[in-house]
């Protein structure tokens, strides 16, 4: 199947540092969305890309999709305890209300 | 603020026994899903449904699973007979395009 594979797996940052966490797929994407999941909670929607090269900024996170469409990242800036969580990219499956195929996501922590 | 509601929020079953979950979606939504995630590991897709059937669904969803829209609010997923390695995080969610809205989730242990 297309699989979405994210980077690293575990991040662990003292608080006030950048982090980045990298999404890959071996296909190309005709979109990317992103969403955090709180320790114990469900997948709560941050963004979707569409675009080649697109960059969308919400407050310290920057998110971009590559020009070949078959990468994104998300940045944070200075990070802070309330980033705590995972951060997951996914691939909605048609350029509409379908599937969606997670990536593995990233599990963020932050050292006080 | 609209969300997803999901009972019960912890369910636990012996295996070989039928559970129904259940999740009231955001009203206006047309897409719902099912979605579980395994403890530490992904969110991994179901199914789908749209118009009272189902539009696609993963190889996880055999025919131990089945969903459900009994009325004009309630989406249920029952699994017939199930196993221990059916225990996990059950999302639902309904979607409005761009974004799915994920209910707070139903933990199942199987023992």
């Amino acid at each position: 199947g297309q699989q979405v594979m994210q980077i690293p797996q575990y991040q662990h940052v003292q608080e006030g540092e950048d982090f980045t966490t990298y999404c890959n797929s071996s296909t190309t994407l005709s979109n990317i969305q992103w969403y955090k999941q709180r320790p114990g909670g469900h997948p709560v929607f941050l963004i979707q890309l569409v675009k080649s090269g697109e960059v969308k900024k919400q407050k310290r996170l920057t998110f971009q999709f590559g020009e070949a469409k078959k990468n994104s990242s998300l940045h944070i800036t200075a990070t802070q305890t309330t980033d705590v969580g995972t951060y997951f990219c996914a691939r909605l499956s048609n350029f509409g209300n379908e599937k969606l195929t997670f990536g593995t996501g990233t599990r963020l922590t932050i050292i006080p | 603020e609209p969300e997803v509601t999901q009972t019960p929020s912890h369910q636990v079953t012996q295996m070989g026994q039928e559970v129904i979950l259940r999740c009231v979606p955001i009203s206006n939504h047309l897409y719902f899903y099912w979605y579980r995630q395994i403890l530490g590991q992904k969110v991994e897709f179901l199914v789908s449904f749209y118009n009272n059937e189902i539009s696609e669904k993963s190889e996880i969803f055999d025919d131990q699973f089945s969903v459900e829209r009994p009325d004009g609010s309630n989406f249920t997923l029952k699994i017939r007979s199930t196993k221990l390695e059916d225990s996990a995080m059950y999302f639902c969610a309904s979607g409005a395009d761009p974004e799915a809205f994920f209910g707070q989730g139903t933990r199942l242990t199987v023992v």
